[in-house]
């Protein structure tokens, strides 16, 4: 189906292991971004890439690796999962070309991850 | 960094009632969105602002860009049981380079419907 998909949508795993999280999108957006989602926090940024080889950091990349090697794919690492990592994590992805004014972003339906 | 604050943080109401929420900003915006997500899912796009003063309308659903560009507000009106979610501002400001496409959110509006 077209659209932006995340996989796994669940994962469990245990403090310490590297896991993870994909994000694939049929648009073409040149935009990518990645979120996690907390209770009292709303969402926050952890990366996001401008195209394909240009990352970049958001509000909290402590912990996190990101790669984009293709445009429809912005793969998160956890190197080292700690238990405050467990969060539900969206992609998303937005054209914000310069002079388009629509800026808007497409969300993914999220992966939920518990670190034990 | 830029900072939106979204109000209330969470509202309970009868079916049947209309719903007003607000987000405040520090800074100017020049696009303003509001999101909703339900349960176990993404957000979704429900209105996009452009302009300053704009006022638009999605159905049940009106949202306006604030005149100072530091706020805008969403109304629902005559709410029902499947109005029921995380209702999110998102904000885009003046930032350039490949900070282009970043957006900022508010922390969310928890919304119930009673029946």
């Amino acid at each position: 189906d077209a659209g932006i998909t995340q996989s796994p949508r669940y994962k469990i795993t245990e403090t310490g292991r590297q896991v993870t999280l994909m994000c694939h999108q049929t648009w073409s957006h040149s935009y990518m971004f990645w979120y996690r989602q907390d209770l009292g926090h709303g969402l926050r940024l952890i990366y996001y890439s401008a195209a394909a080889d240009i990352t970049d950091k958001g509000e909290v990349p402590d912990g996190y690796v990101v790669s984009r090697s293709k445009t429809e794919n912005f793969p998160l690492t956890l190197e080292s999962a700690t238990r405050s990592q467990t969060s539900v994590y969206f992609c998303a992805s937005s054209e914000s070309k310069r002079g388009l004014v629509k800026n808007i972003q497409y969300f993914g339906a999220g992966t939920r991850l518990s670190v034990l | 960094g830029q900072q939106l604050n979204q109000s209330p943080q969470s509202m309970f109401i009868q079916e049947g009632e209309d719903v007003s929420m607000n987000c405040t900003s520090s800074s100017i915006f020049n696009t303003w969105l509001w999101y909703k997500q339900d349960p176990g899912e993404g957000p979704v796009l429900l209105i996009a602002l452009y302009k300053a003063g704009e006022l638009t309308s999605n159905g049940r659903l009106t949202a306006q860009f604030g005149i100072t560009r530091k706020d805008s507000f969403l109304n629902i009106s005559a709410s029902i049981p499947s109005d029921v979610g995380i209702y999110f501002c998102a904000g885009q400001g003046n930032a350039g380079g490949t900070s282009y496409g970043k957006l900022t959110f508010g922390q969310g509006t928890i919304l119930t419907v009673h029946p």
